[in-house]
């Protein structure tokens, strides 16, 4: 248990459905992230948010919208995604936005698209 | 841009020790993690180095050297429960950046 949940574990949505990733975290940390993890592939920094304010886009596809109401929660909104995008979706929270800050990970999200 | 470069994967012996690799070429170096990730959760920190040597931790160690652009994760006496990915993840700049993960799998 890293203190930073995430859900829904698993979903499979066609390519014009619309989905909500859903991460919460209990650490009392002031920064989220998002990011994208495919097979053989290095982790792939998403978004950044710094006491709920976004920090970082990192060249992300609209059809990716994050959304972070407060220091704990942090949403990732899905919509017309391609098969493609199809990868493990992980959360992860820190004190703070800063690069050498330990980071805590949810157990991901596994999206299928089809 | 940062360039981190791992094995992708190999296989050892219960008991053993195993050493995995992390070459890394960026600017504005600021340190160095080991992320452990068992298949289908979420990678969790192993250790933090930012000054060359070695770090021990129990059976896990983790050594730097800044010169040389190389980092290393030494596991022994290795049980079933370590087979895992390995990932090595370096700050540049401020930024991190990951590597694709090292798989290790222990058998018997």
């Amino acid at each position: 248990e890293t203190g930073v949940t995430q859900t829904p574990r698993h979903l499979v949505m066609g390519m014009t459905n619309k989905k909500s990733l859903k991460c919460e975290q209990h650490l009392g940390h002031n920064a989220m992230y998002w990011y994208k993890q495919s097979a053989k592939k290095p982790l792939e920094l998403m978004f950044v948010y710094n006491f709920k304010e976004q920090t970082e886009n990192n060249s992300v596809p609209s059809r990716f919208s994050p959304e972070c109401p407060n220091s704990s929660h942090l949403f990732l909104h899905l919509h017309t995604l391609q098969p493609e995008d199809s990868a493990l979706y992980l959360c992860a929270s820190s004190p703070r936005d800063r690069g050498n800050e330990k980071l805590f990970f949810g157990s991901g999200t596994q999206l299928s698209v089809l | 841009g940062q360039n981190i470069d791992q094995p992708t994967e190999m296989t050892a012996t219960e008991g053993a020790i195993v050493q995995i690799n992390c070459t890394y070429q960026t600017s504005g170096f600021n340190g160095l993690f080991w992320y452990q990730q068992h298949a289908g959760e979420a990678p969790t920190f192993l250790s933090y180095n930012v000054l060359d040597g070695l770090e021990e931790k129990g059976r896990f160690s983790s050594f730097l050297s800044r010169s040389k652009g190389y980092s290393y994760l030494l596991l022994k006496e290795l049980q079933m429960k370590d087979s895992a990915s390995y990932l090595c993840a370096v700050i540049g700049n401020n930024r991190l950046a990951f590597g694709k993960g090292n798989q290790v799998v222990v058998i018997p």
